[in-house]
């Protein structure tokens, strides 16, 4: 079973609406949770990243919020743009075993005009 | 401003073929990565590298070969490719380990 858990696998939405990704997570001991933007044929590129001890880590129009307790993070994406159509990939950095990294098998977001 | 840069994009392999994947960074990052991404499921690591002259067994290492003789190279082979093997290869690197990594674009390797 996989340890980082997204949902939904896939959304559409309008141009300029807002969005909200999930991410639950069974890692344990955790180290930090990243979220990365893959758009279509390309490599992930890091949006945040946050640390066990916060809550909340925005870049631009995008802000993540973590629940370190309950092992959850989601992704708000605000006045969606048309750029914003990608896959949004969790990612969970373990404290041991090597810092091992799971990956969440992301959720693919479709902004139509 | 490279960063990294993986060749091919793009191959098709009859089953049995080998080939090689070229990974090159111009970072100076100590740490690189070979992972698969299979629709469905989260990227899973193949194999990586510490530092020049170093390689280890990630997730899925069956059926794979790394080799990292430069700092700046990181290369896969597949000694006999298998259908199972076909997916979407990226390589990735980092300065400390496992923190923010760095991915190439990616290539589309089918196996027929």
């Amino acid at each position: 079973k996989n340890q980082v858990e997204q949902s939904p696998q896939s959304l559409i939405i309008l141009e300029g609406k807002n969005c909200t990704l999930q991410c639950n997570y069974t890692v344990s001991p955790f180290s930090n949770l990243r979220w990365y933007k893959q758009d279509t044929g390309r490599g992930p590129v890091s949006l945040t990243i946050m640390t066990f001890s916060e809550n909340t880590k925005s870049n631009g129009r995008y802000t993540a919020t973590l629940d370190a307790d309950t092992k959850q993070s989601s992704l708000h994406i605000t006045a969606s743009q048309l750029s914003d159509s990608a896959s949004y990939i969790c990612v969970v950095r373990e404290r041991a075993n090597d810092y091992k990294l799971s990956f969440g098998a992301g959720t693919t977001v479709t902004v139509r005009a | 401003n490279a960063g990294v840069t993986q060749t091919p994009k793009f191959r098709v392999l009859k089953t049995g073929q080998s080939m090689t994947l070229l990974c090159a960074q111009d970072m100076n990052h100590e740490y690189m990565y070979w992972y698969r991404q299979d629709p469905g499921m989260g990227l899973r690591l193949i194999h990586y590298s510490v530092g020049e002259g170093t390689t280890a067994k990630g997730e899925v290492p069956d059926g794979y070969n790394v080799s990292r003789l430069k700092k700046q190279n990181f290369l896969l082979g597949l000694e006999s490719a298998a259908p199972s093997q076909t997916s979407v290869y990226f390589c990735a690197s980092s300065n400390e380990m496992n923190t923010e990594a760095f991915f190439g674009q990616g290539t589309r390797l089918t196996v027929v």
